[in-house]
């Protein structure tokens, strides 16, 4: 069965730092890959998406993601952490001939002034 | 375009009763997804609708149900409530209900169950 997993429940950075969040998917066939952020008590809204056009997606709010294929692996990057990235990160995957996305545990991101 | 709009927002219910949650989806989108999220178990999916029809089912009891309307919105709804039901539930749709297509959520209802 396919499944996603996100390193770390919780990551700390300072403001203007780097931000590097892991995410790995478990699947013969690479799936469909996509970063969704959550603010609190809302929904998830999608920060970009991997649907095999190109292994480095650029999203909203300068975040970017890199498929890699040999390492199963879609991690997630900004070069310089905001106040405002304060929030809740998923990863999720999804096949084709199903139609249901798994997504990860979730990664809880800090920003400190 | 108006997104997806979800009531109520907030419930508060006793064990034993049961519950009908309610989700608009984007105009024109025809497939929606329910998601149970808490805080141990993270996002978990309930199923998909697609036209009226039940497409996918996660792994949850029979308690758990939904339907679809022929407009696309949808409901869901949990009979004889338990404790270990309090959670939000999050609404998305898309589309076609692809695996390459954006979800886009609703805020959630929280239901809290006494």
């Amino acid at each position: 069965a396919q499944s996603v997993t996100q390193l770390g429940s919780h990551v700390s950075v300072s403001e203007g730092a780097l931000v590097l969040l892991r995410c790995n998917y478990s699947s013969s066939v690479p799936p469909y890959l996509f970063w969704y952020v959550q603010y609190p008590n809302q929904g998830l809204q999608l920060l970009l998406k991997y649907t095999s056009a190109a292994t480095l997606v650029k999203g909203i709010n300068g975040f970017e993601a890199e498929f890699k294929k040999s390492e199963t692996s879609f991690h997630l990057t900004k070069p310089s952490a905001h106040m405002s990235d304060a929030a809740e990160y998923f990863c999720a995957a999804a096949n084709t001939g199903g139609f249901k996305t798994i997504f990860g545990a979730g990664t809880r991101l800090f920003v400190k002034a | 375009k108006a997104g997806v709009t979800q009531t109520p927002r907030y419930l508060i219910k006793t064990r034993g009763q049961q519950v009908t949650l309610s989700c608009s989806p984007i105009s024109g989108h025809r497939s929606v997804s329910w998601y149970q999220q808490t805080p141990g178990q993270g996002l978990q999916f309930l199923f998909e609708y697609f036209s009226e029809t039940q497409r996918n089912k996660g792994n949850f009891p029979g308690r758990f149900s939904g339907r679809q309307f022929s407009n696309s919105r949808s409901e869901m709804n949990v009979s004889t409530l338990e404790l270990g039901d309090s959670a939000l539930y999050l609404c998305a749709s898309t589309g076609e209900g692809s695996p390459q297509e954006t979800q886009y959520f609703g805020p959630g209802t929280r239901l809290l169950v006494l």
